[in-house]
């Protein structure tokens, strides 16, 4: 089975650096996925990690340790905008065939920026 | 706007019934899941289809079923609907056909708002 955590609720103050932490267990494992989620809207998607290292993408970077299983989502200079959820999501490949990957999503981290 | 059209957007029904959602994927998109999300829930995966079969199986109950057609889109049944069906339902398709480590984003359509009354 896949186990995937992250903490519920988080927050942080308009201008600073937040990191959500993110760790899992699978098999098959092909990708991790970072999403952002506003309340009653559809995720949009934000970042994706296949090897390790550090991808960055503006004010947001996301890292991945596979050996590990963890990743952490950045955001840096928060805006009020930003208050969402961040869903961690991984993709994997029980099958090793076409179409087989699974994606798996974590219950989300609820982060509020406050001024 | 992310491509992947659901239908409707908002659903009323009573206990005891049965409701269809619609899917329409990305252009190109072979895949498509279904995922529920409960008010204050993250989302549950339902099931995964790939040009037409099944792939993958969540937590879904036996009064759900879904198929996806031949021109892709798929539909998501819900029948003898309980209070606590109300939720969130999110269709999402992404290009599968890909080699391994290839990104495969999903693309989530705006859902389909379910409310059991």
């Amino acid at each position: 089975g896949q186990n995937i955590d992250q903490p519920t609720e988080m927050t942080a103050t308009e201008g600073a650096i937040v990191q959500i932490n993110c760790t899992y267990q699978t098999s098959g494992f092909n990708g991790l996925f970072w999403y952002q989620q506003h309340a009653g809207e559809a995720p949009t998607f934000l970042s994706y990690n296949v090897l390790d290292g550090l991808e960055e993408k503006g004010r947001f970077s996301s890292f991945l340790s596979r050996s590990k299983g963890y990743s952490y989502l950045l955001l840096k200079e928060l805006q009020m905008k930003d208050s969402a959820s961040y869903l961690c999501a991984v993709s994997r490949d029980p099958y090793s065939g076409a179409g087989s990957y699974q994606l798996t999503f974590g219950k989300g981290t609820k982060l509020s920026v406050i001024p | 706007d992310s491509g992947v059209t659901q239908t409707p957007k908002h659903l009323i029904t009573a206990t005891g019934q049965r409701v269809t959602l619609r899917c329409s994927p990305r252009s190109g998109d072979l895949s498509v899941y279904w995922y529920q999300q409960s008010l204050d829930q993250g989302l549950q995966f339902l099931i995964q289809y790939y040009n037409g079969e099944e792939r993958a199986k969540g937590n879904i109950l036996e009064r759900f079923s879904a198929q996806q057609f031949p021109d892709l889109h798929s539909e998501l049944n819900l029948s003898s609907l309980e209070l606590g069906d109300s939720a969130l339902y999110f269709c999402a398709s992404s290009a599968l056909n890909l080699p391994r480590g290839k990104n495969t984003e999903a693309f989530f359509g705006q859902g389909t708002r379910l409310t059991v009354v």
